[in-house]
């Protein structure tokens, strides 16, 4: 079946540095690719998705792009805030269910 | 747009206890998931509906489990005898029937705790 394998944490980082979440996967036909981000006290929430090889999903500054050569989907953004803490899920979605990384906590210090 | 609803947030039972959870998915959605969360994982999928008909459901949905969504629209999750194991957070998600990549939304979760 589908898997993925997310990049271990936690990671922390002051503000205005780069980040880079690596994210790889294992999968049978095409799936599609997602980043889930889940803020303290709050409930998963989409981030970005890719739903084809070479599609570049984006969205509040952060990048992924789906690359099947090297079935990653790694997840960058150029200058990190103190509120992009939170947990960032890796996911994959073949026919229906999502199967999701084990996640990676990012922390941003001022 | 309400989003997804999930009652209660928070469940504390005893062993051997029968508990069941609600969810409302945002209205216009067929499609809705059941998943589980443990501390430090992702969530794990448990079962899928696409309006009333259950079309799949995970080895992690023991027969102590059960969900069902009898008219298409809110769903509930039984598990009954819970053990200790049964602790976890407990997600629900819907989503619009389209063919690529259909984002699933989810609720804000209920939260199990087995003594």
């Amino acid at each position: 079946g589908n898997s993925v394998t997310q990049m271990e944490g936690p990671v922390t980082l002051s503000e205005e540095a780069f980040l880079t979440i690596n994210c790889t996967y294992t999968a049978t036909g095409y799936p599609s690719l997602f980043w889930y981000v889940q803020y303290p006290g709050e409930g998963l929430q989409l981030l970005l998705k890719a739903t084809k090889a070479d599609d570049k999903g984006s969205n509040k500054g952060f990048e992924a792009t789906y690359r099947k050569e090297t079935t990653s989907f790694h997840l960058e953004k150029g200058s990190v805030q103190v509120s992009d803490s939170a947990v960032y899920f890796c996911a994959i979605q073949g026919a229906q269910k999502l199967v999701f990384g084990q996640g990676t906590r990012l922390t941003i210090n001022p | 747009d309400t989003g997804v609803s999930q009652d209660p947030r928070h469940k504390i039972t005893k062993r051997g206890q029968n508990v069941t959870f609600r969810c409302d998915p945002i209205s216009e959605h067929n499609r809705l998931y059941w998943y589980r969360q443990t501390l430090g994982q992702g969530p794990e999928f448990l079962t899928y509906f696409q309006n009333e008909a259950q079309l799949e459901k995970s080895r992690l949905l023991s027969d102590r489990f059960s969900a069902e969504r009898p008219k298409g629209s809110f769903s509930t999750l039984e598990i009954q005898r819970t053990e200790q194991g049964d602790s976890a957070m407990y997600l629900c998600a819907s989503s619009p029937q389209r063919r690529l990549g259909n984002e699933q939304f989810f609720g804000p979760g209920t939260r199990l705790t087995v003594l």
